[in-house]
C-alpha cells in the first residue's frame, strides 16, 4: 500500500507568515490528493482536492500544488483562525490513506 | 442540507462486537459511495472502509480487514459498520463521511462522530 508522509509534524509561525506543509506519497498518485483542516474538537474540513482545486468557501490564502509523489499546502499569510492540524489524503485507489498530520500554531 | 448522524458507540470489552449506524439525509443516498473514518484520542485520521453506492464493492484498511464489515440499507438511507473481535487499539471516534461528488473519494461531509471505547 502507498504510504503518506507529511512534514513537518508541527510548526509555529507568526501571523502574516507564509507557511508551507509538504506531503509525500511513497508511489505516484497523479493529482489524487486532498487537504483537510481540523480544529480542536471539530470535524475535518475539506480545503483542497485534485491537489490544487480550492473547495468553495475556503479562503484564497490557502493553495495547493504538486503531482505524482510530492505535494504542498501553502498558507500565504497565516491568520489566528488557521491554528489547526492539517492532513493530506490520497484518493487514487483504496486504501484512501491520510497523512499523519501537521499541527500549526501561532508563535 | 446534507446530514450524517452516527450512533451505536459506547464502551465494550476486548473481543466483543459493536454495530455503528449512520443515518443520512438531505441528499440522494443511493448515488454515493460512503466511508467510515476513525480518530483515536489525540491521534490522526485513519480511513477505515468504503462501500460503493449499491453495496457491491467494499474495501477496508488492513487494520480492520477480517474483523469489520461495512454495509448499507439504501431503503433506510443508513450506513453500518459491524465491528467484531474489538481490540483496545480500535478505541476512537468513528465518523461516517460522504464524498463531495459522486466520483472522487475525498470528503466534504462528515457526521459528528460516535465514540467507541474498547476496555476491560
Amino acid at each position: 500500500d502507498i504510504q503518506m508522509i507529511q512534514s513537518p509534524s508541527s510548526l509555529s509561525a507568526s501571523v502574516g507568515d507564509r507557511v508551507t506543509i509538504t506531503c509525500r506519497a511513497s508511489q505516484g498518485i497523479s493529482n489524487y490528493l486532498a487537504w483537510y483542516q481540523q480544529k480542536p474538537g471539530k470535524v475535518p474540513k475539506l480545503l483542497i482536492y485534485a491537489a490544487s482545486t480550492l473547495q468553495s468557501g475556503v479562503p484564497s490564502r490557502f493553495s495547493g500544488s504538486g503531482s505524482g509523489t510530492d505535494f504542498t499546502l501553502t498558507i500565504s499569510s497565516l491568520q489566528p483562525e488557521d491554528v489547526a492540524t492539517y492532513y493530506c489524503q490520497k484518493y487514487n485507489s483504496a486504501p484512501f490513506t491520510f497523512g499523519p498530520g501537521t499541527k500549526v500554531d501561532i508563535k | 442540507q446534507v446530514q450524517l448522524v452516527e450512533s451505536g458507540g459506547g464502551v465494550v470489552q476486548p473481543g466483543r462486537s459493536l454495530r455503528l449506524s449512520c443515518a443520512a439525509s438531505g441528499f440522494t443516498f443511493i448515488t454515493y459511495a460512503m466511508h467510515w473514518v476513525r480518530q483515536a484520542p489525540g491521534k490522526g485520521l485513519e480511513w477505515v472502509a468504503v462501500i460503493s453506492y449499491d453495496g457491491s464493492n467494499k474495501y477496508y484498511a488492513d487494520s480492520v480487514k477480517g474483523r469489520f464489515t461495512i454495509s448499507r440499507d439504501n431503503s433506510k438511507n443508513t450506513l453500518y459498520l459491524q465491528m467484531n473481535s474489538l481490540r483496545p487499539e480500535d478505541t476512537a471516534v468513528y465518523y461516517c463521511a460522504r464524498p463531495l461528488w459522486q466520483r472522487g473519494e475525498y470528503f466534504q461531509h462528515w457526521g459528528q462522530g460516535t465514540l467507541v471505547t474498547v476496555s476491560s
